[in-house]
């Protein structure tokens, strides 16, 4: 399978808590993205890579939320010290360089905070 | 930041009638996505426009760039077809969503 693969698929933990999410977009993608989507809610934009640089993060990022890239490849997202308002799915996306390239998502990790 | 705008939230259909679902946005966009989201979150890309329409099989989309409005039209509607229909407008490489269209297509 050569498209988005996220993982875990589900995720459920309890109060405080620390998760890590791992994605590994499509190979030749050098662009990865992360987003989160409640529920009834389309995807908010949480952050973005360039290769391995960090390029973008949004307010939602709380300083819980961590996000890296080392090899410009895979990508891992850490949420410290969870909170029930964390519950989400987690999606992640790739796509190339351009201003016109399309993206392509994963399956998502729903997390659940207990 | 773009505001983008989904109508209706929520539609049901009977199979085999003309589906319609609009988009609008408030800035200028370097594209516009049209993405499906089956129960189970994962999300699949349908179309990406810049201008113009695009047909694939029974889903046609259409971007009007003057007035910043896109619609996704299914002909022959089939159940297999509910899903939530999200748009999307990129400006270089930022994507805001709009909160989605649940279509529910009954037999």
């Amino acid at each position: 399978d050569t498209g988005v693969s996220q993982n875990p698929r589900h995720k459920i933990t309890k109060r405080g808590q620390n998760v890590t999410f791992r994605c590994d977009p499509i190979s030749e993608h050098n662009r990865l993205y992360w987003y989160r989507q409640t529920l009834g809610q389309g995807p908010e934009f949480l952050t973005y890579f360039q290769n391995e640089a960090q390029l973008e993060k949004s307010r939602l990022l709380s300083d819980r939320f961590s996000a890296e890239r080392p090899k410009g490849s895979f990508s891992t997202l850490e949420i410290q010290r969870t909170e029930q308002g964390d519950s989400a799915m987690y999606l992640c996306a790739s796509s190339r360089t351009g201003g016109r390239t399309e993206a392509f998502f994963g399956q998502g990790t729903r997390l659940t905070v207990v | 930041k773009n505001e983008v705008e989904q109508s209706p939230q929520n539609l049901t259909a009977q199979e085999g009638e003309f589906i319609t679902i609009n988009c609008s946005y408030s800035v200028g966009i370097s594209a516009l996505h049209w993405l499906q989201q089956h129960p189970g979150g994962g999300i699949v890309s349908l179309f990406m426009l810049s201008s113009g329409k695009k047909k694939h099989g029974r889903l046609i989309a259409t971007i009007n760039i003057q007035e910043k409005h896109s619609s996704l039209h299914i002909t022959a509607s089939h159940p297999r077809d509910s899903a939530v229909y999200i748009c999307a407008a990129s400006s270089g490489y930022a994507l805001n969503f709009g909160k989605g269209t649940s279509l529910l297509v009954t037999p």
